[in-house]
């Protein structure tokens, strides 16, 4: 198993220019979470989908930010205009999810994108 | 609103020695709770989920209880060794949601 595969690792962009970062979720969840982390405030989560449908996206801090599921196997998360504050790592994780109480629920995370706008 | 709280922010010990890495929440509703580890610069490792049914699990050298109602988990590290050096968080996932709920980390550096 491949895991979960965030593109690209790094990013390094001026302020003002879009953003585009992508996650690939281990094949077989059907929930797929974006979180942020910073020194200042750890990690947070942004926006959460369940097959493909966002549920929660009162963590998304304003609406330079957006976030799609265009298929289960794809997910990315955009900023534009970026700005300075925006600079953070960016994980995706992924997830099994399960109401009967049984399973797991266990979030596996990417390998994160460094996002560093100047 | 859930909050979780990582004390010591930092911890230094001598390898070999035995630790305890500690975990509080403030609402007792959880689903469960997972451990994880971070490498500086690296993505996050889950270490051991914890159901709000269990009081503990273990895995290799690392052994996870739960006290859900004084909203305490411990996070026991036998016989450490300096590969064990990273950043250990704790997350809660309260009833009714999805999200996890992070606590701020113990950065732990195991000295040969």
């Amino acid at each position: 198993d491949a895991g979960v595969i965030q593109s690209p690792r790094h990013e390094v962009t001026e302020m003002g220019q879009e953003v585009t970062l992508r996650c690939k979720p281990i094949s077989g969840h059907n929930s797929l979470f974006w979180y942020r982390q910073t020194m200042m405030r750890g990690l947070e989560l942004l926006i959460y989908f369940n097959n493909n449908v966002p549920i929660d996206d009162s963590g998304m801090p304003e609406d330079r930010f957006s976030a799609k599921m265009p298929n289960a196997s794809f997910s990315t998360l955009k900023i534009q205009p970026s700005e300075p504050r925006d600079s953070a790592v960016y994980f995706c994780a992924s997830s099994l999810y399960s109401t009967s109480g049984t399973a797991g629920n266990e979030q596996y995370f990417g390998p994160g994108t460094r996002l560093t706008v100047t | 609103k859930q909050e979780v709280t990582q004390i010591p922010a930092a911890l230094s010990v001598p390898e070999g020695e035995n630790l305890v890495l500690n975990c509080s929440f403030t609402d007792s509703a959880i689903y469960n709770l997972q451990w994880f580890r971070q490498d500086p610069g690296k993505g996050l490792t889950s270490l051991l989920l914890i159901q709000s049914s269990q009081r503990e699990q273990t895995s290799g050298r690392l052994n996870a209880s739960l006290d859900k109602s004084s909203g305490r988990s411990t996070l026991y590290i036998a016989a450490s060794q300096p590969g064990d050096s990273a950043t250990y968080l704790c997350a809660v996932r309260s009833r009714g949601a999805q999200k996890l709920v992070f606590g701020q980390g113990t950065r732990l550096t195991i000295n040969p």
